[in-house]
């Protein structure tokens, strides 16, 4: 079982503050690590999906990177609006695990005007 | 397209009643999931479903059967309920374990065991 950990586990921030957050994941044998953003009540929604070391991806003011090497990913939100509040997932496969997707426990991120 | 479909989606049972969630995907998605979800604990994964035909365990597999009818469906039992299964269950699918293909969930299924 990959043992993924994602910090802070909350986060608080006004209304254009920039923000980030990080995913960490065991390295060996890595084969993808997946962004979602998760409402209350909602499907998780999928953000990214990077696969190589030095990866990076953005959707408007969300962006990824990724590290394959040291096992680890940051998500970053540029001037967070209220509607970014959300819990911030983060999972990972690899061989071992027969590629099954396993996941952090989040970031809820509370964004206040 | 409706994508995942679980059911259903709110139910109560009492301890120790058995129970079937229901799960199908019309994205002709090899592989399924079955995830639970707690308070501070994230999503975990129970069983999954590389290929029709196939299951494995996750890591949080007791107490839980999974059976893969055909492509679409992938259905979740719970024999003998116990209050600790009291959670939100979220079926999930993807074309393939292949890198870069992005799954999907389902709306989730509430389940209350008293």
């Amino acid at each position: 079982i990959l043992n993924v950990e994602q910090s802070p586990q909350s986060l608080h921030v006004q209304e254009g503050d920039s923000t980030n957050f990080t995913c960490s994941f065991p390295s060996s044998n890595f084969y993808a690590l997946h962004w979602y953003r998760w409402e209350t009540a909602k499907s998780p929604e999928a953000l990214f999906v990077m696969t190589l070391n030095g990866d990076e991806k953005k959707k408007g003011r969300i962006s990824a990177t990724l590290n394959t090497k040291e096992g680890y990913s940051y998500l970053y939100i540029k001037g967070s609006q209220p509607e970014d509040s959300a819990t911030y997932l983060c999972a990972s496969s690899n061989s071992n695990s027969g590629y099954a997707l396993n996941f952090g426990k989040g970031t809820s991120l509370l964004v206040t005007p | 397209n409706a994508g995942v479909t679980q059911t259903p989606k709110f139910q109560v049972l009492k301890t120790g009643q058995s129970m079937t969630l229901q799960c199908a995907q019309d994205m002709n998605h090899n592989s399924m999931y079955w995830y639970r979800q707690d308070p501070g604990m994230g999503l975990r994964l129970i069983y999954y479903s590389a290929s029709e035909g196939t299951t494995d365990k996750g890591e949080v597999p007791n107490g839980y059967n999974v059976s893969r009818l055909n492509k679409r469906e992938f259905s979740l039992r719970l024999e003998s309920a116990a209050p600790s299964q009291t959670s939100v269950y979220f079926c999930a699918s993807i074309w393939g374990l292949q890198a870069g293909n992005t799954i999907y969930f389902g709306e989730g299924s509430w389940l209350t065991v008293v």
